[in-house]
């Protein structure tokens, strides 16, 4: 079965400290790895991964997609109070089905 | 552009009644998804559209949930009758995938309107 897993769960750090999310999958004919941050309802875009070991890159967050271990990561350089949201990993695949699957999230907490 | 659109954005109601959702996609986006997010879990596909078909509907409660995108357009998500455990949030999303795209190495990006919060009580 196709599958999503985020870790940390949650994670509460101090502003200006950089956190690491990670983002597993075990997905068949993978198409993309997306990055999303929810603040209170809608989920927005951050990244989308396609190829291996291309950082994307936008102010301090950036990601990195790893197709051979099937893992991506999320980093957030010194962190600000606005950087507390959910972030979510989520992966497109070619099957059939065409499905995108979730996992559950990270839940980030800035303290000031 | 204009984003996603969906209404409501809140709605209460009491178990066994019915309630409708709607929402406009991104003008010349083929595929529409709505998605069920339970408080502390991602968001869980109910259905994808792509245009007026239906692509993927395995994950949606079909004896109480039903969709439909008559014109590849706009769509409605009805839930009849409704449940407590179907306070979530109903969020709407589309893209530029079409069928013809399966298969292609492109990934394509999800614009995801404000969502509709639902409690059932």
């Amino acid at each position: 079965e196709d599958k999503v897993v985020q870790s940390p769960l949650s994670l509460v750090v101090h502003e200006g400290d950089t956190v690491t999310l990670n983002c597993s999958y075990e997905v068949t004919n993978f198409r993309s790895l997306l990055w999303y941050k929810q603040e209170k309802k809608a989920p927005t875009f951050l990244f989308m991964l396609t190829s291996s070991g291309i950082e994307k890159k936008s102010g301090r967050l950036s990601s990195i997609l790893d197709k051979k271990e099937l893992f991506s990561i999320l980093n957030i350089t010194a962190t600000q109070t606005g950087d507390s949201a959910v972030y979510l990993c989520a992966v497109d695949s070619m099957n059939r089905d065409d499905k995108i699957i979730f996992g559950k999230g990270t839940r980030l907490h800035i303290l000031p | 552009e204009a984003g996603v659109a969906q209404s409501p954005r809140y709605k209460i109601i009491e178990k066994r009644q019915s309630v409708a959702f709607w929402c406009n996609p991104i003008s010349g986006h083929a595929t529409l998804y709505w998605y069920q997010q339970i408080l502390g879990q991602g968001p869980k596909l109910l259905i994808q559209f792509q245009n007026n078909g239906v692509v993927d509907d395995s994950q949606l409660p079909k004896d109480r949930f039903s969709a439909e995108r008559l014109k590849g357009v706009d769509s409605t998500l009805k839930i009849q009758p409704a449940k407590l455990e179907d306070s979530a949030v109903y969020l709407c999303a589309s893209s530029l995938k079409r069928v013809r795209d399966r298969g292609s190495g492109d990934g394509y990006e999800q614009y995801f309107g404000p969502g509709t919060r639902l409690t059932v009580t």
